[in-house]
């Protein structure tokens, strides 16, 4: 079936420090790929997701790209703020109606 | 801004009892979930909805149920609540394009004594 493997964490960084999360899927064809983001308290908020091969994803400074030959998408960000402090979570979804198949979230604390 | 309302933030129940959790959006979308998350397990979808009065299982439905009577609103059915169903709820939706995203509430967060 499908899956989605991701550092868990927690991963801690500096203010201003160079972010990667690594997220890596094993899925039947193309899927969907995506990242959310938990703050502490709420619900899921959609950060980023691309729907084909080599496409990019962009938001907040953030960016994912859809490596279908590495079957990766890794959030990339340059420059990390205390307010970016949450859970990411790496999720996919094979069809338009179909779940998210979710990784198991990564941890990222920054410090000031 | 899509609006994905759960009724409770927090619950707590005792074993045996019937739990409804319910859910509405205010975005007239077709497909409605639920997930559970646990610690180290990340969201697991337990039943989705495509449309009124049709569900589907996900990968975890083994003591739950739904109900879609109405279109905004998708509710989590646990039978008879067990310990093992302590944990947090999130319900999302999403329109009928195949490139729209998920758009989750702010969880549920259930034990079950």
């Amino acid at each position: 079936g499908d899956s989605v493997t991701q550092m868990e964490g927690p991963v801690t960084l500096s203010e201003e420090a160079f972010l990667t999360i690594n997220c890596t899927y094993t899925a039947t064809g193309y899927p969907s790929l995506f990242w959310y983001v938990q703050y502490p308290g709420e619900g899921l908020q959609l950060l980023l997701k691309a729907t084909k091969a080599d496409d990019k994803g962009s938001n907040k400074g953030f960016e994912a790209t859809y490596r279908k030959e590495t079957t990766s998408f890794h959030l990339e960000k340059g420059s990390v703020q205390v307010s970016d402090s949450a859970v990411y979570f790496c999720a996919l979804r094979r069809g338009g109606a179909d779940g998210l198949t979710f990784g198991k979230g990564t941890h990222l604390i920054i410090q000031p | 801004d899509v609006k994905v309302t759960q009724s409770s933030r927090y619950l707590v129940k005792r074993t045996g009892e019937k739990v409804f959790l319910e859910c509405v959006q205010d975005m007239d979308h077709e497909n409605m979930f639920w997930y559970r998350q646990d610690p180290g397990l990340g969201l697991r979808l337990i039943y989705f909805s495509y449309d009124v009065k049709m569900k589907e299982k996900g990968d975890i439905p083994e003591g739950y149920s739904v109900s879609r009577e109405k279109k905004e609103r998708f509710s989590l059915i646990l039978e008879s609540a067990s310990t093992n169903q302590t944990s947090m709820y999130l319900c999302a939706s999403k329109g009928s394009a195949s490139n729209q995203p998920q758009h989750f509430g702010d969880g549920t967060r259930l034990s079950i004594l």
